[in-house]
């Protein structure tokens, strides 16, 4: 069955740094991967949306990249904050008709040092 | 824009009492919603996907007549967890597919917090 795999253990990283989240996926190339922002006792805040004929997505501060050849989606929080601890969830989906399932990855959890 | 709201934040019960939990698109209308379930430090977990005017389609191995959905309205569905036992215990979250959207933003709602004593 497909799989979402991200690195479990948490990343830290000091203020104004580039931060960089894993995302792999087995089997299956999915038609687009999502990137969402989760805080503690909270949903899930989208972030990003990349396509599989996509190689890179940029949104301020954010990039996402997608390489189907790795199977890998790259996620990258520049001049990082504080305020951007929080845990990131990869999800894939596979598009058509009118609702897409999301598979979640089990999330990296940012600490962003002063 | 795109906010979705669930209520109760957060419910304690007792076993074998049922609980709904209510899923809001405040801002736009939502033909489909989805439920998930996520337990502490895990991956958020379909539960069903919820279709304005038909009936559910829930998930590989979970109970459709435990979980009950009800999307009455372009705005609302319910899940009710019907006779709830401790290992119903979860947080349980709830999204919108955003209209128009080809390949599905969902917006999430902040989630409710069940305890089952």
């Amino acid at each position: 069955s497909q799989k979402i795999e991200q690195n479990s253990e948490a990343l830290n990283i000091q203020e104004g740094k580039t931060a960089t989240l894993t995302c792999n996926y087995t089997n299956y190339s999915p038609a687009y991967l999502q990137w969402y922002r989760q805080d503690p006792g909270r949903g899930p805040v989208f972030l990003l949306l990349i396509r599989e004929n996509e190689k890179e997505k940029r949104k301020e501060r954010l990039k996402v990249t997608f390489d189907t050849t790795l199977k890998q989606s790259l996620f990258h929080i520049t001049a990082s904050q504080p305020a951007d601890s929080a845990t990131y969830l990869c999800a894939q989906g596979r598009g058509s008709g009118g609702y897409n399932k999301l598979i979640f990855g089990a999330g990296t959890r940012l600490a962003v040092h002063p | 824009g795109a906010v979705v709201s669930q209520h109760p934040s957060w419910v304690i019960c007792k076993s074998g009492t049922s609980v709904k939990i209510e899923c809001r698109s405040l801002d736009f209308q939502a033909t489909t919603m989805f439920w998930y379930r996520q337990f502490p430090k895990q991956s958020l977990m379909l539960m069903a996907t919820s279709n304005e005017g038909s009936k559910a389609t829930y998930e590989q191995g979970v109970e459709k007549d435990k979980f009950l959905i009800n999307h009455a309205s372009l705005t609302l569905s319910t899940l009710t967890v019907t006779s709830a036992h401790p290992e119903d215990s979860s947080f349980y979250i709830c999204s919108a597919l955003f209209p128009g959207q080809g390949a599905g933003e969902q917006y999430f709602g902040p989630g409710t917090r069940l305890t089952v004593t």
